[in-house]
């Protein structure tokens, strides 16, 4: 009953590719954010969103970019690949209220050789 | 700055005994606090909050307690399942909503 996507679920590309994750939700949330994660790690937020035509960068430098043109969808894009990008990159988004929590959808995890 | 950590990566606990997950943070600003539970290669899934005004809530087999003068949280589940073995992360948000994660221990419920 997941309510937030993410694709692909795994990608195995090639140093210098271009790329981009893809992030759907259907619940209508205001707030979306993208998070970094390695094993034995916190999680690192990268991008987060308030709302359409609004970005903003995380706490972790990133060289990726996202893109928000509509409440549903968040998309992250890396115009070239590097291997220390390879990660697991999760998507999540939360309600307007006070005190909501994130969902999470099930990840990327890429791997660039 | 770390804001919540999680000192201990992993614990070990026999099935159908208690695992107790430890949680401090800094930011006495805090004022929710949250667990997630993951699994390899998977999505962080909701586990159970508490909010600041209350040093317990339980939900079934989970109970999360807050010490705000230690600033400390625990999770204790009861009894442990080979099931529950995963990643739980706690975490926090800002008032900005900006949540931050502590590193996760890593829990392994022994049949």
């Amino acid at each position: 009953e997941a309510d937030i996507y993410q694709t692909p679920r795994y990608l195995v590309i090639g140093t210098g590719k271009k790329i981009t994750l893809e992030c759907s939700q259907t619940m209508g949330h205001d707030k979306m954010y993208w998070y970094q994660q390695d094993p034995g790690m916190e999680l690192h937020l990268i991008h987060y969103s308030y709302g359409v035509n609004s970005t903003e960068k995380g706490d972790l430098s990133s060289e990726s970019t996202v893109s928000r043109i509509r409440t549903e969808h968040f998309p992250l894009t890396l115009e070239s690949a590097r291997p220390s990008h390879t990660s697991q990159y999760l998507c999540a988004s939360s309600g307007r209220a006070g005190n909501e929590k994130l969902f999470f959808g099930s990840g990327t995890q890429l791997s660039v050789l | 700055d770390q804001q919540v950590k999680q000192n201990s990566p992993s614990l070990s606990v026999q099935e159908g005994r208690i695992s107790i997950l430890n949680c401090d943070y800094t930011n006495s600003m805090f004022d929710y606090f949250l667990w997630y539970k993951k699994y390899p290669a998977e999505g962080p899934t909701f586990l159970i909050s508490i909010s600041s005004i209350k040093d317990k809530n339980e939900d079934g087999r989970f109970t999360v307690f807050l010490n705000k003068s230690a600033k400390h949280l625990s999770l204790h589940i009861v009894p442990s399942q080979p099931g529950d073995s995963a990643v739980y992360f706690c975490a926090a948000p800002n008032t900005g909503n900006q949540f931050y994660f502590g590193t996760g221990t890593s829990l392994t419920v022994i049949p």
